[in-house]
C-alpha cells in the first residue's frame, strides 16, 4: 500500500499570500496518478487537480499541481478568502488500494 | 449535468447491515469507474471500494469480506452493501465518479452504535 504523507499538517497564511502544500509517497506513484482535493466543513471534497498537474473543470488557474514519482506539490499562487479549507492528495490507478493523505488544513493567519 | 445522490445511511447496531445507494444522472455508471470513500467524524478521507467499468471490484483491507460494491445499470445506481458493521465503520460515506473523484455526492451518514 502506498502511504501518502502531507505537510504541513496546518498552514497559517493570509489572503494574497502564496500557499505551497506537499504530498510525499512511500513509493513511486504509477503514471503520476495523483489528485488534489479541497474540502470545506460539511461539504463533499472537490477535485482540483488530477494526473498530478491537470486542472479540473472550472478550477481557477491560481491552483496548480506539480511533481512526479514520489514528491508532489499543490500551489495556490495568491490566496483568496474562499481558499481556506482542508486539502487532500490521493493516489489512484493501478496501485491498490488507492489511498489519501491525512490532509493539510489551510487556515487564516 | 453530472449528479450523484447517496441514500441509505442511518443508525445500526454493531453486527448489523446497511445498503447504501448512489443514484447517478448525467452519465452512465457502467461507462466509468465508481468509488466509495468514507470520512469518520473529524477525520480524513478513506478510500473504501471501487467498481470498474467492466464490473470488476476492489476493496480496502479494512472492509474486505464485509462490504460489497455493485451496480444496477437499469437504475443507473451504484450500491454498497455493508455487513458485520463495526463502530469504527461510523462515517459519512461518499460516492464519486472516476477513480480520481471527478464528481462527488453529498454523502450519507452511517452510525454504528448500540
Amino acid at each position: 500500500e502506498i502511504v501518502l504523507t502531507q505537510s504541513p499538517g496546518t498552514l497559517s497564511l493570509s489572503p494574497g499570500e502564496r500557499a505551497t502544500l506537499s504530498c510525499r509517497a512511500s513509493q513511486r506513484v504509477t503514471g503520476n496518478y495523483l489528485a488534489w482535493y479541497q474540502q470545506k466543513p460539511g461539504q463533499a471534497p472537490r477535485l482540483l487537480i488530477f494526473d498530478a498537474s491537470r486542472r479540473a473543470t472550472d478550477i481557477p488557474d491560481r491552483f496548480s499541481g506539480s511533481g512526479s514519482g514520489t514528491d508532489f506539490t499543490l500551489t495556490i499562487s495568491r490566496l483568496e478568502p474562499e481558499d481556506f479549507a482542508a486539502y487532500y492528495c490521493q493516489q489512484y490507478g493501478s496501485s491498490l488500494p488507492n489511498t489519501f493523505g491525512q490532509g493539510t488544513n489551510l487556515e487564516f493567519k | 449535468e453530472v449528479q450523484l445522490v447517496e441514500s441509505g445511511g442511518g443508525l445500526v447496531q454493531p453486527g448489523g447491515s446497511l445498503r447504501l445507494s448512489c443514484a447517478a444522472s448525467g452519465f452512465t455508471v457502467s461507462s466509468d469507474y465508481m468509488i466509495w470513500v468514507r470520512q469518520a467524524p473529524g477525520r480524513g478521507l478513506e478510500w473504501v471500494s471501487l467498481i470498474y467499468s467492466d464490473g470488476n471490484t476492489k476493496y480496502a483491507d479494512s472492509v474486505k469480506g464485509r462490504f460489497t460494491i455493485s451496480r444496477d445499470i437499469s437504475k443507473n445506481t451504484v450500491f454498497l452493501q455493508m455487513n458485520s458493521l463495526r463502530p469504527e465503520d461510523t462515517a459519512v460515506y461518499f460516492c464519486a465518479k472516476d477513480d480520481y473523484g471527478a464528481y462527488w455526492g453529498q454523502g450519507t451518514l452511517v452510525t454504528v452504535s448500540s
